[in-house]
């Protein structure tokens, strides 16, 4: 069964400094992942998805993934921290038949100014 | 702003009430999804819909009743719901199902709080 894991509850970063938050899979198949962030009060935002054959891929707002085959990883990373990137953010993969999403427990990133 | 559209934005209802929640895309979409989501935690998947047919139902109560009237819209109507359903409910929408890489796409969702 395809899953996702967030290690980190919660990340701390100070501003300007480059972030990470970390994504583990576990598939059967080709891996359709996802990176969505939620600020409060608000729906789930969609940042980027794995391309096939790309090991980093680019998103809005200046975020990007790096895609690991041996480490089974998709880590979301952004080389210099904002405050206002400061949310709940989500690893997400596709289910076996394509008809759902299945979402990592969430990391809240804190950016300090 | 979202591409996907929720009203109400907060909803208050009594346990003995009736109303529904409402949702609306104009992508093109042909794949519907309700989802529930408490805070601070990942969203629970609840119905979708394919094509404005039903093909997913998560073991929902039957006080959650989804209907697709057309391909641009989405309905849950609600019932008799219990404190525990307090929760964000999210509305998202894809071109299709199936194994790819498109995303679906979130509403800002309804906030529900049950008396």
């Amino acid at each position: 069964a395809q899953s996702v894991a967030q290690p980190e509850d919660q990340v701390n970063v100070a501003e300007g400094n480059p972030l990470t938050v970390k994504c583990t899979y576990s598939v059967s198949g080709n891996p359709y992942l996802f990176w969505y962030v939620q600020y409060p009060n608000r729906g789930l935002q969609f940042l980027l998805k794995y391309i096939t054959g790309d090991n980093l891929v680019k998103g809005s707002y200046g975020f990007e993934a790096e895609f690991n085959k041996s480490q089974t990883s998709f880590h979301l990373k952004k080389p210099s921290a904002l405050v206002s990137d400061s949310a709940l953010y989500f690893c997400a993969v596709k289910n076996q038949a394509g008809t759902a999403l299945i979402f990592g427990k969430g990391t809240t990133l804190s950016v300090s100014s | 702003d979202t591409e996907v559209t929720q009203t109400p934005k907060h909803l208050v209802m009594g346990m003995t009430n009736k109303k529904s929640l409402k949702c609306e895309q104009h992508m093109g979409h042909r794949a519907m999804y309700w989802y529930k989501q408490k805070a601070k935690k990942p969203p629970e998947l609840m119905f979708v819909y394919s094509y404005e047919k039903l093909s997913i139902n998560e073991s929902v109560p039957s006080r959650f009743s989804p209907e697709c009237p057309n391909s641009s819209l989405l309905n849950l109507h609600l019932h008799a719901l219990q404190p525990e359903d307090s929760a964000l409910y999210l509305c998202a929408s894809s071109p299709v199902t199936g194994a790819s890489n498109q995303p679906q796409h979130f509403g800002d969702g309804t906030r529900l709080s049950i008396l």
